[in-house]
């Protein structure tokens, strides 16, 4: 498996422009999270889902934020208006949640850059 | 809700040398898990130790050993014989263990440089 994937690598937008971030699970897997990285406040988790469903989306900065999961392969994080301070690291993991025993995988992440 | 504290924002040491990273965390919860990982400066994120709250032994992965201190809720990483491949962010992560949810909750981390 060619592990979860994340695109672009890099996205350097301006102020007010709409962004959006994509990740493709590991296939198999029915837990996707969207977690975000500031030197500040460090891996913040924004939202997760099971099996398709948003479960938890409390980290959600704000209603300019907002993530989906159309299917079990593909999820989409989603800024609109953008804004300086949401520049950051915003990483996806999946994992295959049967049991506590669970490992996460990290995608290699979406560096944001908005001007 | 359960939160995780890195207090040390940057460490050092040389190569060769012994390294402890200090992670506190809160929780009202009696079983949860606790995890190191690590992140080279390639973004990837490492899984370097994982330690289950109901085992009273430390987990050891080869020169990485950590003290769990349940009682203090501490958590703190060991790195012996550091390498220059060690220089990375470390990050501390708890998860609870109840089944009701699956997420890692991540401390700030602490930014490890290893001095030749």
């Amino acid at each position: 498996d060619a592990g979860v994937i994340q695109s672009p690598r890099h996205e350097v937008t301006e102020m007010g422009q709409e962004v959006t971030l994509r990740c493709k699970p590991i296939s198999g897997h029915n837990s996707l999270f969207w977690y975000r990285q500031t030197m500040m406040r460090g891996l913040e988790l924004l939202i997760y889902f099971n099996n398709n469903v948003p479960i938890d989306d409390s980290g959600m900065p704000e209603d300019r934020f907002s993530a989906k999961m159309p299917n079990a392969s593909f999820s989409t994080l989603k800024i609109q208006p953008s804004e300086p301070r949401d520049s950051a690291v915003y990483f996806c993991a999946s994992s295959f949640r049967r049991t506590t025993n669970e490992k996460l995988f990290f995608g290699s992440g979406t560096q944001l850059s908005v001007l | 809700a359960q939160t995780v504290t890195q207090s040390q924002p940057e460490m050092s040491v040389q190569e060769a040398e012994t390294v402890t990273l200090s992670c506190t965390y809160d929780t009202s919860e009696s079983d949860y898990y606790l995890f190191w990982y690590k992140q080279p400066p390639s973004r990837q994120m490492i899984l370097v130790i994982r330690q289950e709250a109901y085992k009273q032994q430390n987990a050891t992965e080869n020169r990485f050993s950590v003290n769990f201190q349940k009682a203090a809720k501490s958590f703190s990483l060991k790195i012996s014989d550091s390498q220059l491949g060690d220089a990375a962010m470390y990050f501390c992560a708890y998860r609870s263990a109840d089944g009701a949810t699956n997420k890692l909750i991540f401390g700030t981390g602490t930014l490890l440089a290893v001095q030749p």
